[in-house]
């Protein structure tokens, strides 16, 4: 089956800089795309998500870019905190024709350093 | 504020139990799901639901069975608890437009 995939397993940033975290996706027909956040003990957060007919979304801190020429997805965050400290998943569906599976990634750990 | 809840956050069970997981959303969302985490294999998906009384096996469906006899209630079941159930389970809902709302999480142990 088609599977979602992160470039790098773990992130270290320090306070203040920003974070760009990688997703490369594999199925071309998917069409909706969604970044979790997931705080250690805890369920995955909704972060932001973004269609096949966008390619940039902004949220508060937070912008996620689609790149549907090389299915790749990014999400960046300004001024990195430390309570940005988790795992992100990146996800991707298809919502045409009905229903909603998401695929996830595997994740990548994002770490603060002070 | 919108939820999904799961009724436990964590559950030891003993081997050849049969077990029981329960996820309620006030969302009045169509669709409900049950994955389970574990370090590095992410999530994975055992169970969805579209429709109240309706049900499709994920990609892991082996050793479990749901029921979704409401809109709102979606519950795992374990036939006969094996070590190799012990994991994160994880229930979502979402509409059929949006992202999913997840719950809290409850950490299954089968010793």
């Amino acid at each position: 089956g088609e599977s979602v995939g992160l470039h790098l397993p773990t992130l270290s940033v320090q306070e203040g800089d920003n974070s760009i975290i990688n997703c490369a996706y594999s199925n071309s027909a998917s069409d909706y795309f969604i970044w979790y956040k997931q705080e250690s003990g805890k369920g995955p957060q909704f972060i932001i998500d973004i269609r096949s007919n966008m390619d940039k979304r902004q949220g508060q801190r937070v912008t996620v870019l689609l790149n549907k020429t090389v299915k790749h997805l990014s999400l960046q965050i300004a001024a990195t905190q430390p309570g940005d400290s988790a795992v992100y998943f990146c996800a991707e569906s298809i919502l045409t024709g009905g229903g909603n599976k998401l695929t996830f990634g595997t994740g990548t750990q994002l770490k603060v350093e002070l | 504020d919108v939820k999904v809840t799961q009724s436990s956050r964590y559950l030891v069970k003993r081997t050849g139990e049969k077990v029981f997981l329960e996820c309620v959303q006030d969302m009045d969302h169509e669709n409900m799901f049950w994955y389970r985490q574990d370090p590095g294999l992410g999530l994975r998906l055992i169970y969805f639901s579209y429709d109240v009384k309706m049900k499709e096996k994920g990609d892991i469906p082996e050793g479990y069975s749901v029921s979704r006899e409401k809109k709102e209630r979606f519950s795992l079941i374990l036939e006969s608890a094996s070590t190799n159930q012990t994991s994160m389970y994880l229930c979502a809902s979402s509409t059929h437009t949006r992202g999913y709302t997840f719950g809290s999480g409850t950490r299954l142990t089968v010793v």
